[in-house]
């Protein structure tokens, strides 16, 4: 079945440091795919997503690149912020019965940004 | 305009009791679907519905069940509590499905003891 692996953290990074957190996927068909983040004690809210193969999204200075030759929808940053503390999920749309009725979801990656 | 609302935010309870947590999705949002968040499983998907009917079902067992009303909110109800259930359960609002992407509430933290 459709799965989504992410990176494994805590990730710890200093203020304006570049950010990456790899996601890959394996899915039948073309999923869309999606980022989305969990500041501590709240529920999750989209991020950004992508549609098809070679779509960015991209939101609040964060991107990622739905690559279908490497099956890969890597989130980047070019310069964190302490307020970029949070935990962040990459997700796939489950195209089974022919309907996007679930998201398919990695299980994290926490991310702390120090001063 | 107004989020989702899930509705309480906290509940202890204790095991064989049964819990209904309620979700008001966003306005003119017809799809709501329910997660269970767990640290070692991760975001595990309950059901989902659309004008009030369930399309769409995990692999929980039947002491998960849910409905949802005219007016597009939803309910889920676990019965007969076990100490697994302990989970934060989030309700996710969408005009017509995961690929239209969610609008998350805050969730429901349940601790059954």
């Amino acid at each position: 079945g459709d799965s989504v692996t992410q990176m494994e953290g805590p990730v710890t990074l200093s203020e304006e440091a570049f950010l990456t957190i790899n996601c890959t996927y394996t899915a039948t068909g073309y999923p869309s795919l999606f980022w989305y983040v969990q500041y501590p004690g709240e529920g999750l809210q989209l991020l950004l997503k992508a549609t098809k193969a070679d779509d960015k999204g991209s939101n609040k200075g964060f991107e990622a690149t739905y690559r279908k030759e490497t099956t890969s929808f890597h989130l980047e940053k070019g310069s964190v912020q302490v307020s970029d503390s949070a935990v962040y999920f990459c997700a796939l749309s489950d195209r089974n019965a022919g309907n996007n009725r679930k998201l398919i979801w990695g299980l994290g990656t926490s991310l702390a940004v120090n001063p | 305009k107004a989020g989702v609302t899930q509705t309480p935010r906290y509940l202890i309870k204790t095991r064989g009791q049964q819990v209904t947590l309620s979700c008001s999705p966003i306005s003119g949002h017809r799809s709501v679907s329910w997660y269970q968040q767990t640290p070692g499983q991760g975001l595990q998907f309950l059901f989902e519905y659309f004008s009030e009917t369930q399309r769409n079902k995990g692999n929980f067992p039947g002491r998960f069940s849910g409905r949802q009303f005219s007016n597009s909110r939803s309910e889920m109800n676990v019965s007969t509590l076990e100490l697994g259930d302990s989970a934060l359960y989030l309700c996710a609002s969408s005009l017509a499905g995961a690929a239209y992407g969610y609008t998350f509430g805050s969730g429901t933290r349940l601790t059954v003891v």
